[in-house]
């Protein structure tokens, strides 16, 4: 079964652009979480989406937004861009929410802003 | 909410000995502490999970422990291996019916297996 799939694997963008970065789940996996990690603070939660639903939001501000669509697939967009934003940006997918369900920890996608 | 303090940032053995990784975690309803290994260029990998209702957890080189009193757990890694080197977080949540659901990270370990 393949794994986690995020793409792209690596991006950088300037300071005010806007990013758009894709999940695509284990199949059959129906829940997707997106964290960011940084040197500095670590793994962060920032959302998480079933069936189509955001079901919990971390303390990020409201240029981070996500999306997931019918076949679980996940985005997450972040616009006006940030030096800060740097950051390796990890998708995680589970069959559902909840800590009865492991989550499987994609690759990430390194994003730089310059 | 839920704050994950992980002990040490670095850590350095040698091949054959023991590394123990401490966490303590801030909200006393939090009851499922899993820890997971993160190789350079890839996502984060469970490697053992613990919940609140037990004390100690095995599984072959890997243990974790958990002090539910001291809101403390750690991670024991015997006979220690160079492909053992890596980043090891811990992370903690309460349950909430799946709903509300996160896991609060520390900050990671970067362990050093040397030869």
């Amino acid at each position: 079964k393949a794994g986690v799939t995020q793409t792209p694997r690596y991006l950088i963008k300037t300071r005010g652009q806007q990013v758009t970065l894709s999940c695509s789940p284990i199949s059959g996996h129906r829940s997707v979480s997106w964290y960011q990690q940084t040197p500095g603070q670590g793994l962060q939660f920032l959302f998480e989406y079933f069936s189509e639903t955001q079901r919990n939001k971390g303390n990020f501000p409201g240029r981070f937004s996500g999306r997931q669509f019918s076949n679980s697939r996940s985005e997450m967009n972040v616009s006006t861009l940030e030096l800060g934003d740097s950051a390796l940006y990890l998708c995680a997918s589970s069959p559902f929410p909840g800590q009865d369900s492991e989550q499987f920890f994609g690759p990430g996608t390194r994003l730089t802003v310059l | 909410g839920e704050n994950v303090e992980q002990h040490p940032s670095t850590l350095s053995v040698q091949e054959g000995d023991s590394a123990v990784i401490k966490c303590t975690y801030s909200d006393s309803a939090s009851n499922y502490f899993p820890w997971y290994k993160q190789e350079l260029g890839k996502g984060p990998q469970l490697i053992i999970d613990i919940r609140s209702n037990v004390g100690e957890k095995k599984d072959q080189r890997i243990a974790v422990t958990l002090n539910k009193t001291a809101k403390h757990f750690s991670l024991h890694i015997t006979e220690t291996q160079p492909e053992d080197s890596a980043v090891y977080f811990c992370a903690a949540s309460r349950n909430s019916g799946g709903s509300n659901y996160k896991l609060t990270f520390g900050k990671g370990t970067l362990l050093t297996v040397n030869p």
